[in-house]
């Protein structure tokens, strides 16, 4: 089946830094989502993407589908930014799979 | 609308017990499907539902049944629990299996 491995693992960044988070997936996609789980557990969608790009506040999101890989922009980064993120991909059957997130940190 | 919610928030039980996860959605998504997350790991797929009266099996479906008979509802059951299935479980849907997914709330389960 189709692999997706997000990096880093894990990122701790001050407060008002600026982030770069990636998804790489070994097979085409028809959706490609990320999502953020904040610290009491819940699952946030942030985009969904499988090409393209979008922007949402201080969030935007790449996907080059034909190098099969994704990016999470974030900029001037808040300590309510902090949990981990993943990226999600459907491929052919209607199976999404997710990657193992990034958890990311931000101190004050 | 509620979106998807979940029942119950917690749940302790002991090795060899039977339970219903339940899941609801009020969008009328045809698309529901229920993943279990494991510490420090990624969502997995357990079962998956297209429609009422469809069911299929995800990446990890042993010691799970589900069953779809109508559209907001998509309850997951445990026949028999094991340690292994302590998890949290959260219950996702959407118009269809390549669009945005919405997720419930979770529901944390202890299995001793």
């Amino acid at each position: 089946g189709i692999q997706v491995e997000q990096s880093p693992p894990d990122l701790i960044l001050q407060e008002g830094a600026n982030s770069t988070l990636r998804c790489n997936f070994s097979d085409s996609v028809n959706n490609l989502q990320w999502f953020h789980q904040n610290p009491w557990g819940q699952l946030i969608n942030l985009f969904y993407i499988p090409s393209g790009t979008k922007q949402n506040g201080r969030l935007s999101a790449t996907t080059v589908a034909t190098e099969r890989y994704s990016l999470l922009y974030i900029s001037s980064s808040q300590t309510t930014d902090s949990g981990v993120y993943f990226c999600a991909v459907v491929s052919g059957a209607q199976k999404l799979v997710f990657g193992q997130g990034t958890r990311l940190t931000i101190n004050p | 609308n509620a979106g998807v919610t979940q029942t119950p928030k917690f749940q302790v039980l002991k090795t060899g017990q039977s339970m219903t996860l339940q899941c609801a959605q009020d969008m009328n998504h045809e698309y529901m499907s229920w993943y279990r997350q494991d510490p420090g790991m990624g969502l997995r797929l357990i079962h998956y539902s297209v429609g009422a009266g469809i069911t299929d099996q995800g990446e990890v479906p042993n010691g799970y049944n589900v069953s779809r008979s109508t559209t907001e509802d998509f309850p997951l059951r445990l026949l028999s629990a094991a340690p292994s299935q302590t998890s949290v479980y959260f219950c996702a849907s959407s118009p269809s299996g390549a669009e945005t997914q919405y997720f419930g709330p979770g529901t944390r389960l202890l299995v001793l």
